[in-house]
Order: structure tokens, then C-alpha cells, then sequence
């Protein structure tokens, strides 16, 4: 699986839009992209995943390049639970069933 | 619908004992996978089982170990423990291997001392 690389840290304030980057650049075709969460002591939780479209649901969006380089999980309206670290992992549905976890980002949301 | 279940929730052991945790998946669930989260090496896979058989294994030694039975709970072992197998043990489980999101348990917190 292709490796991510994050920003260690983030500010946001409350009620304002999260914008959370993440590199993948040896992205390969067949590998989605996926973004997880977890929360202080708690296991992690499943955001959002895509392939090349831009993909909303309940939680957040997720902007892919066109290219697949990159990506952005955009949270809306962050609130102080949002406050959380953000794993951007990509793997492919075939193959080793895995998640490569890397270090992710630690977003704070502040009041 | 009921969530992943991990159990026991805090287990405090002693270096050179062995260890079970458990892990029930959501119904209906056939994958489990085993993660083990310490502050130094962040989130690593242990292995993954899917109707009952290892299907892929991360990069530990062979004092860890797991199975799965028929009705997809799974255990994992650890054998001859040591200090730096202190870590929080998360269990994910999915409807298929290929699924698309895992959903992770609570974890069990691991003390040795």
C-alpha cells in the first residue's frame, strides 16, 4: 500500500470548516482512499473513502485531486468532539486486507 | 446493532506470562483484524482472519498468535509476555475482507509489569 504523509498537528476553531490534508503521491490506480479518526482512548472510527471523485456523506467530504496525489477531508462545521487524530490511509480492495496507519493528524478544535 | 465487543477492557499481567484477549464482531461481520497501538510505533497490524482462516499477518513475532472460531469471535495470544507488549489491542471487523470500513472496538489496555 502507498505511504501518506500528514501535517502532525491542527488548529481549528469551532464552528468553522476543518481542512485536513494529506499527501499520497505513489498513489496506484486501484487504491481508494480512506480516512479514519480516533478519538482519544477509543478505537478508530470510519470517516469517508473514495477512489477519484469527490465523495460527502454525514460526517465530512473528501476532495481528491484529479491527478490522486492528494486529497482533503473537509469537516463543515467542526465541534469540539471533532477534536480527534486523522488517519488518511490508502490501500486497494484486493490483496492484503491491512490498514497502514502512519501518523495521521492530531486536529484540535478550539472553542 | 451491536458494536465490536473486546474483552476485558484493562488486563494487568506479569513479564513472562501469556495472555487472551477477545474479540466479538458485529453480526454478521466474517473479517476480524488485530491492531496494537503504543505510543512509539502508533497503529500496527497483527494479523486478519476470515472464515476462520489467517489471511494475512503483520510483522510480529510468533509469541503472538490468534484464531477465529465458527461464529467469527476471535482470540488473540500472547505468550511469554513482555514490557514492551504493553500497548492498547484493537479488534476491527468488516462484512467481507474487501470490505470497504473496518469498525473498531473499544480495545483492551495491556499492562505488563
Amino acid at each position: 500500500d502507498a505511504k501518506t504523509t500528514q501535517p502532525p498537528s491542527m488548529d481549528c476553531a469551532e464552528g468553522r470548516a476543518a481542512n485536513l490534508p494529506c499527501n499520497h503521491s505513489t498513489i496506484s490506480g486501484n487504491e481508494y482512499v480512506y480516512w479514519y479518526r480516533q478519538i482519544h482512548s477509543q478505537g478508530p472510527q470510519y470517516i469517508i473513502h473514495g477512489l477519484k471523485n469527490n465523495e460527502t456523506n454525514e460526517m465530512a467530504s473528501l476532495i481528491i485531486t484529479e491527478d490522486r496525489k492528494s486529497s482533503t477531508l473537509i469537516l463543515p462545521h467542526a465541534t469540539l468532539r471533532d477534536t480527534a487524530v486523522y488517519y488518511c490511509i490508502v490501500r486497494a480492495l484486493t490483496g492484503a486486507n491491512n490498514l497502514f496507519f502512519g501518523t495521521g493528524t492530531r486536529l484540535t478544535v478550539i472553542p | 446493532k451491536a458494536g465490536v465487543t473486546q474483552t476485558p477492557r484493562y488486563l494487568i499481567k506479569t513479564r513472562g506470562q501469556q495472555v487472551t484477549l477477545s474479540c466479538s464482531p458485529i453480526s454478521g461481520h466474517r473479517s476480524v483484524s488485530w491492531y496494537q497501538q503504543t505510543p512509539g510505533q502508533g497503529l500496527q497490524f497483527l494479523f486478519e482472519y476470515f472464515s476462520e482462516t489467517q489471511r494475512n499477518k503483520g510483522n510480529f513475532p510468533g509469541r503472538f498468535s490468534g484464531r477465529q472460531f465458527s461464529n467469527s469471535r476471535s482470540e488473540m495470544n500472547v505468550s511469554t509476555l513482555e514490557l514492551g507488549d504493553s500497548a492498547l489491542y484493537l479488534c476491527a471487523s468488516s462484512l467481507v475482507s474487501t470490505d470497504y470500513g473496518y469498525t473498531f472496538g473499544s480495545g483492551t489496555r495491556l499492562t505488563v509489569v
